[in-house]
C-alpha cells in the first residue's frame, strides 16, 4: 500500500519568502506528526496533530511556522518570510491511534534550502 | 544535558563485525525504547521496540533497555554493508510524542 508522502522533496527559495510543504499521511491514520532534521541533529519535533485539531504545538519554533490538517487527512505546514536558518529536512509521520506508543511511518522529507 | 544522548559517530566497523549502539537518557518517565534506521535522503523507518526494561530479539537485532542505568543498547550481529545507515533511538512515556536522538551513523565496509 502507499506510505507517507511529501511533497516537494525539495524547495529552494530565497529569504524572506512564503513556503509551503505537503504531506499526505497512510489512509486511516488519525495521528499526523510533523519533525526537522538539521545536518547531524536528531529529529525536532514541530507539531502534533490528532484528526484535524493540533494539541501539541510546542515544538514550532516561532510564529512565522504554522501548520493545518483538513479532512483529518492531507497537512500543510506553511514558513513565512523564511529565514537561513530554516535550511532542514522536513519529516512527516503518520501513526494509527494516539496511543503511547504507536509505530510512526515516515515520509521521504522536503529538503528546504533558504539562500 | 539533552533528554536523550546519542553519540553521532561515524562507527565504522568490518563486514561480519558485531555493532553496538547506544543512548542514555535523564527522564525517567520513558517506558517505551524504539530503534529506527535512516538510509541516506530516506524517512526513518521503525527497526526495533521495546516496553520497559529486558531484551528484544529480531533476527540479527537484539535491543536491550536497563531503566535502572538508563541506557539502552541496539546490538546488530553480522553486520551487512547494506547496515550502513544512521540508527536513531527514540523513546516516549507521559507523552504522545517521542523524543529522538542525534542519531549515529553506520558504515560497515566490505
Amino acid at each position: 500500500g502507499a506510505g507517507v508522502s511529501q511533497s516537494p522533496s525539495n524547495k529552494v527559495t530565497e529569504k524572506g519568502k512564503d513556503v509551503e510543504l505537503r504531506c499526505d499521511p497512510i489512509s486511516g491514520h488519525t495521528a499526523l506528526y510533523w519533525y526537522r532534521q538539521s545536518l547531524g541533529q536528531g529529529l525536532e519535533f514541530l507539531i502534533y496533530f490528532q484528526g484535524n485539531s493540533a494539541p501539541d504545538k510546542s515544538g514550532l519554533p516561532s510564529d512565522r511556522f504554522s501548520a493545518e490538517r483538513t479532512g483529518g487527512s492531507v497537512s500543510t505546514l506553511t514558513i513565512q518570510r523564511t529565514q537561513q536558518e530554516d535550511s532542514a529536512v522536513y519529516l512527516c509521520a503518520s501513526s494509527l491511534d494516539r496511543q503511547y506508543y504507536n509505530e510512526q511511518f515516515f515520509g521521504p522529507g522536503t529538503r528546504l534550502t533558504v539562500l | 544535558q539533552k533528554e536523550v544522548e546519542q553519540d553521532p559517530g561515524p562507527l565504522s566497523v568490518p563486514e561480519g563485525a558485531i555493532v553496538s549502539l547506544n543512548c542514555t537518557y535523564s527522564n525517567s518517565a520513558f517506558q517505551y525504547f524504539m530503534w529506527y534506521r535512516q538510509y541516506s535522503r530516506k524517512g526513518p523507518e521503525l527497526l526495533m521496540y521495546t516496553y520497559s526494561s529486558g531484551n528484544k530479539e529480531d533476527g540479527r537485532f537484539t535491543a536491550q533497555v536497563d531503566k535502572s542505568s538508563k541506557y539502552i543498547s541496539l546490538f546488530i550481529r553480522d553486520s551487512q554493508p547494506s547496515d550502513s545507515a544512521t540508527y536513531l533511538c527514540a523513546m516516549n512515556g507521559g507523552s504522545y510524542i517521542p523524543t529522538f536522538g542525534r542519531g549515529t551513523s553506520l558504515i560497515v565496509h566490505p
